[in-house]
């Protein structure tokens, strides 16, 4: 069945380091990815997305690779602030009309000052 | 515009109680998804309405977890005979169409529910 899952349950980077979180999936049929940022007793909010038809995609300070070869996804962070630390999760939209999100496990990002 | 609004960010019930948890989308938005998320876990896709429809409820637990979103006011998760296992937060999200275009869902911040 559908799954996606992350490699990686904690990372700790250094402050101004560059910060890198995994995600697996294993529907072929998703054609949507999400990445969601949740900051302890907040909601998912969300970061960047990108499409099936696309392998990249940059926002502010953030990029998202999609490998659909091997069915990866990544989350880059630039310059990773104390501000960043949180739980981050990747989530795939499976192929329906509707917004309905598949979550991943979530991975704990520190950020060392 | 205020956000997903979901009312109490805290709730606690004992075992046997009934728990109702409520969210109001944004405004404009008629379409609402319900997760769970349980601690140290992602979030769990539970139900998917539009006004007075119940398009997906493939993630609800067959019995004491209904869902409604009535023509006026909020949509409402309700959960009968509370058990200890139902503790978790729950997060509401809303969106303005049914993803067509991949819009994006806007989360509340969640109803944490302790049962005691």
């Amino acid at each position: 069945g559908e799954s996606v899952g992350l490699h990686l349950p904690t990372l700790s980077v250094q402050e101004g380091d560059n910060s890198i979180i995994n995600c697996a999936y294993s529907n072929s049929a998703s054609d949507y990815f999400i990445w969601y940022k949740q900051e302890s007793g907040k909601g998912p909010q969300f970061i960047i997305d990108i499409r099936s038809n696309m392998d990249k995609r940059q926002g502010q300070r953030v990029t998202v690779l999609l490998n659909k070869t091997v069915k990866h996804l990544s989350l880059q962070i630039a310059a990773t602030q104390p501000g960043d630390s949180a739980v981050y999760f990747c989530a795939e939209n499976i192929l329906t009309s509707y917004d309905k999100v598949i979550f991943g496990p979530g991975t704990s990002l520190s950020v060392i000052p | 515009n205020a956000g997903v609004m979901q009312n109490p960010r805290h709730l606690v019930r004992r075992r046997g109680q009934e728990a109702r948890l409520r969210c109001s989308p944004m405004k404009g938005h008629s379409h609402v998804y319900w997760y769970r998320q349980l601690p140290e876990e992602g979030l769990k896709f539970m139900v998917y309405l539009q006004k007075e429809n119940i398009i997906d409820e493939s993630g609800m637990p067959k019995e004491r977890f209904s869902a409604e979103f009535p023509k006026e006011g909020p949509s409402i998760l309700r959960i009968q005979q509370v058990v200890r296992g139902d503790s978790a937060a729950y997060f509401c999200a809303s969106s303005p169409t049914n993803g067509q275009g991949r819009t994006e869902a806007f989360f509340g911040q969640g109803t944490r529910l302790t049962v005691v």
